[in-house]
């Protein structure tokens, strides 16, 4: 079974720039989940899709903005970058059965850390 | 609005002692999800538990426990004999229903460090 995987590793921009980041969910995972973990703090929810659609978000503008493909994997896309959005970014898939709530655990990828100068 | 403290920020223990990290919840639904997550230093997180809140039962996996008392509102996890691969960031986190998907609303972690 292949875990959840993000590319790239590591990541600089400058200021104004834009980013895509990429995740592959589990194996037979079919919603992935967007978080942006600031140093020295708890991982903030930004966004979450199911079957292609976004299912909920977070607190965050719209220069940030996702894709979730047929095979359930993902893009975050962040435009406009700001020195703030320097962080880890997490991707995490968990199963659903239908649109409505099924909380499952959520498993994390390795995250992209991303530097904007 | 959901919340999570952890008000532990660091931790330090000697190897072998047991160690307790403590979380607090607020949220106003009668049916949420708690979990805890493990952060080494890869940066990965790595699931370790859910409950949901119709279960109050304390649970026990090898050296982990986790004590869920909805009076309090505080789901505590317990370390016992700590060992320095344990050594990482613990965070809780709380989810709930809802019909548009689940999100995870994190505490700010608490740094467990154990020392040889």
């Amino acid at each position: 079974e292949t875990g959840v995987t993000q590319s790239p590793t590591h990541l600089i921009k400058t200021r104004g720039q834009q980013v895509t980041l990429r995740c592959s969910s589990q194996s037979g995972h079919n919603t992935v989940s967007w978080y942006q973990q600031a140093l020295g703090q708890g991982p903030q929810f930004i966004f979450q899709y199911y079957r292609e659609e976004e299912n909920g978000r977070g607190n965050f503008p719209p220069r940030f903005s996702g894709l979730q493909f047929p095979n359930y994997s993902s893009e975050l896309n962040v435009n406009a970058l700001e020195l703030d959005d320097s962080a880890l970014y997490l991707c995490a898939s968990s199963g659903r059965s239908s649109a409505r709530r099924v909380i499952n655990e959520q498993f994390f990828g390795p995250g992209t850390r991303l530097t904007v100068l | 609005a959901q919340k999570v403290t952890q008000a532990q920020t660091e931790i330090s223990v000697v190897e072998k002692e047991d160690v307790t990290l403590d979380c607090v919840y607020e949220t106003r639904d009668t049916t949420y999800y708690l979990f805890w997550y493990k952060q080494p230093p890869s940066g990965e997180l790595v699931f370790l538990i859910r409950r949901n809140s119709f279960d109050e039962q304390n649970e026990i996996s090898g050296r982990y426990s986790w004590n869920f008392q909805k009076s309090t509102s505080s789901f505590n996890f317990t370390i016992t004999a700590s060992q320095v691969v344990d050594s990482a960031v613990y965070f809780c986190a709380l989810s709930f229903s809802e019909t548009s998907g689940s999100r995870l609303t994190f505490g700010e972690g608490t740094q467990l460090t154990v020392n040889p």
